[in-house]
């Protein structure tokens, strides 16, 4: 099994603040997602990182892939409360199309 | 965009019996999906990969004998918790993989709870 460590675990900021999360596994993963999910829900696409280096921004969410393609992060900007949720990194690895999930970080914005 | 459904959303059951969760594409074919597992404050756990037509290969430590699947069509696969206790309660979250363009969509989940 492939562990995608996330951190920090829980993240309560106040409203404008900046915040980065991070997503750490020591596999090589052929792609990364980061989806978002909120209570009694099911997660929902953020955005997927392909390629190593690999930079890609989402309004105020900027998410970005290792050179080796073993971690990924997430930084938002100036932060609202509607940003509240659990935030996921998800993993598929080369030539298996299972996806493992990250231990995820639970973000709270305080308004 | 594409959809997954799964039903039912909430269910409650006595200790004991059997509860069956659909989950479905609604405008796409799954030769793949996947069944997930959400303690609460948890991230999502792998339990099984439900290919169409085949048997279900379940990850390590899920037994298959409580935990039965079926993905009889490419649009429909089911996951059955047999002889349910309370610690089965859990959410349930399925996911589908479209056979032609290789996206995955999640359902909304299905909340277990075994009294």
């Amino acid at each position: 099994t492939q562990l995608l460590e996330q951190s920090p675990q829980f993240l309560s900021i106040q409203e404008g603040e900046n915040l980065t999360v991070y997503c750490n596994s020591s596999s090589v993963f052929s792609s990364l997602q980061w989806y978002r999910q909120e209570p009694g829900e099911g997660p929902v696409l953020l955005v997927t990182v392909v390629t190593g280096g690999e930079v890609k921004k989402l309004k105020r969410l900027t998410f970005q892939f290792g050179d080796a393609r073993k971690d990924s992060s997430l930084h938002i900007t100036a932060a609202q409360p509607g940003d509240t949720g659990l935030y996921l990194c998800a993993g598929g690895p080369f030539g298996n199309e299972k996806l493992t999930f990250g231990t995820g970080t639970r973000l709270t914005i305080i308004p | 965009g594409a959809v997954v459904s799964q039903h039912p959303s909430r269910v409650i059951c006595k200790s004991g019996t059997s509860v069956k969760i659909e989950c479905r594409s609604l405008d796409f074919q799954a030769t793949t999906m996947f069944w997930y597992r959400q303690f609460p404050k948890q991230s999502l756990m792998l339990m099984a990969t439900s290919n169409e037509g085949s048997k279900a290969t379940y990850e390590q430590g899920v037994e298959k004998d409580k935990f039965l699947i079926n993905h009889a069509s490419l649009t429909l696969s089911t996951l059955t918790v047999t002889s349910a206790h309370p610690e089965d309660s859990s959410f349930y979250i399925c996911s589908a993989r479209d056979r032609f363009t290789g996206e995955l969509f999640f359902g909304e989940g299905s909340r277990l709870t075994v009294l």
